[in-house]
């Protein structure tokens, strides 16, 4: 079967730095998605790795690895409105999305 | 300002009766896509369309229906056959077919069926 796990909830303190994991097990793989949302609202776009290594985009970068099928969201200076949920998503062999459950990323002052 | 549109935000239902949840999109893309969002599970695929007047089972599609007649318009219909229809319903859409295009989401109708 296919797989992605997440830790369900993560505490930190704004101006901090936070690691969301993801590792997958899925039937191929063509790349890997990280959405930003809040909660009752609609999944925003945050990065998208088919190759292994680091891209940064401002205050978040994501790490892919294929080889050990993970990867990580990193969230540096964290602000309150960082809170929300952040989701992983794989891009299997038949190029469908499958999803993780989702991180809740709770910001304290 | 291109976007996805959907409504109600909010939807009561009682048991038994067929609900239509409305998905437009202003973005010219080709594909759309329905899924359910439970709490503590990952989105799951109800039903997608890669084109006008074609579209594909997903992985939970028993008990919903959709069409496609115009690209920009992709609406749900949560049928009585639905076991447990009461979820966030997000509507997304991508410029061409394939998951490894970014989807841009709707943001999302709530329905609870009474």
């Amino acid at each position: 079967g296919q797989n992605i796990d997440q830790p369900t909830e993560m505490t930190a303190t704004e101006g901090a730095i936070v690691q969301i994991n993801c590792t997958y097990q899925t039937s191929g793989f063509n790349g890997l998605f990280w959405y930003q949302q809040h909660a009752g609202e609609a999944p925003t776009f945050l990065s998208y790795n088919v190759l292994d290594g680091l891209e940064e985009k401002g205050r978040f970068s994501s790490f892919l690895s294929r080889s050990k099928g993970y990867s990580y969201l990193l969230l540096k200076e964290l602000q309150m409105k960082d809170s929300a949920s952040y989701l992983c998503a794989v891009v299997d062999s038949n190029y469908q999305l499958i999803w993780g459950a989702g991180t809740k990323l709770i910001i304290k002052p | 300002d291109g976007g996805i549109t959907q409504s109600p935000k909010y939807l009561f239902r009682k048991e038994g009766q067929n609900v239509t949840l409305s998905c437009e999109q202003n973005l010219n893309h080709d594909a759309m896509y329905w899924y359910r969002q439970d709490p503590g599970q990952g989105l799951r695929l109800i039903y997608y369309s890669q084109i006008v007047n074609d579209f594909q089972k997903g992985d939970i599609a028993e008990g919903y229906s959709v069409s496609r007649e115009k690209k920009e318009s992709f609406p749900l219909t949560v049928t009585s056959a639905q076991k447990n229809p009461t979820a966030f319903y997000l509507c997304a859409s991508s410029p061409l077919a394939g998951g490894y295009n970014e989807q841009f989401f709707g943001p999302g109708t709530r329905l609870t069926v009474l």
